[in-house]
């Protein structure tokens, strides 16, 4: 079975540039978060997928960051316009759900390393 | 301190050694979890353990949480030079909107030296 695969596994851009970061959870998954570890700091949450809907999004940093997941398989997480201080791992985790996905692990992709210069 | 904070930050033994991370939270918890990170690579789950449950085994690890001191241990026995990574503990809340939501701490680095 396929685990949770992120594209691109790297991404250097320019500040002001738009990037694109992508996960495919694994299948059959209906839970689906965004983590960011900014250097030196905790991994952090960022929001939350139930299928295509957003259940919590308290953690994305601000509005340019724009997060969407048609049809409620891949999801893709957008910055625009980048900024420097948006350098980080963008991890991408799903479950199942099982109940309400309480005492369920995750499952985490490789993470998707964004360098903004 | 942070939620989830870990202690100490780095830790460096030799092969055969046990080695202890600790893990500090502040708020009521439905469970917490560590997970261990090779360089460059994802996250993998070690191991979960309820808010009810005090102590927990899986393999060479083995996890400790008093939910009273709000704190955790995990402790791996017979230290291999694989074992060298990042571990990271992180709790799953109680209620809230995002079910499933962790909250990570910074995570201690061991090296384990063959």
């Amino acid at each position: 079975e396929a685990g949770v695969t992120q594209f691109p596994s790297h991404s250097v851009i320019e500040k002001g540039q738009t990037v694109t970061l992508r996960c495919d959870p694994i299948s059959g998954h209906d839970n689906l978060y965004w983590y960011r570890r900014v250097m030196g700091k905790e991994i952090k949450f960022l929001l939350h997928f139930v299928k295509e809907s957003k259940q919590d999004e308290s953690g994305m940093p601000n509005n340019r960051f724009l997060a969407e997941r048609t049809g409620g398989t891949y999801s893709t997480l957008k910055v625009q316009p980048a900024e420097l201080e948006d350098s980080g791992v963008y991890f991408c985790a799903s479950s199942q759900i099982l109940g309400q996905a309480m005492n369920t692990e995750a499952f985490f992709g490789q993470g998707t390393r964004l360098t903004v210069v | 301190s942070q939620q989830g904070e870990e202690d100490p930050q780095a830790l460096s033994i030799q092969e055969g050694e046990n080695a202890t991370m600790n893990c500090s939270y502040k708020t009521s918890i439905n469970n917490l979890q560590w997970y261990r990170q090779n360089s460059g690579r994802g996250l993998v789950h070690l191991i979960l353990i309820r808010s009810n449950e005090r102590e927990k085994h899986s393999g060479r690890l083995r996890v400790t949480l008093d939910t009273s001191k709000k704190s955790s241990s995990l402790l791996i026995t017979a230290s291999r030079a694989a074992d060298t990574a990042s571990y990271f503990c992180a709790t799953q809340g109680r209620g809230g909107t995002s079910y499933g939501k962790l909250t990570f701490g910074q995570g201690t680095i061991l090296t384990v030296h063959p």
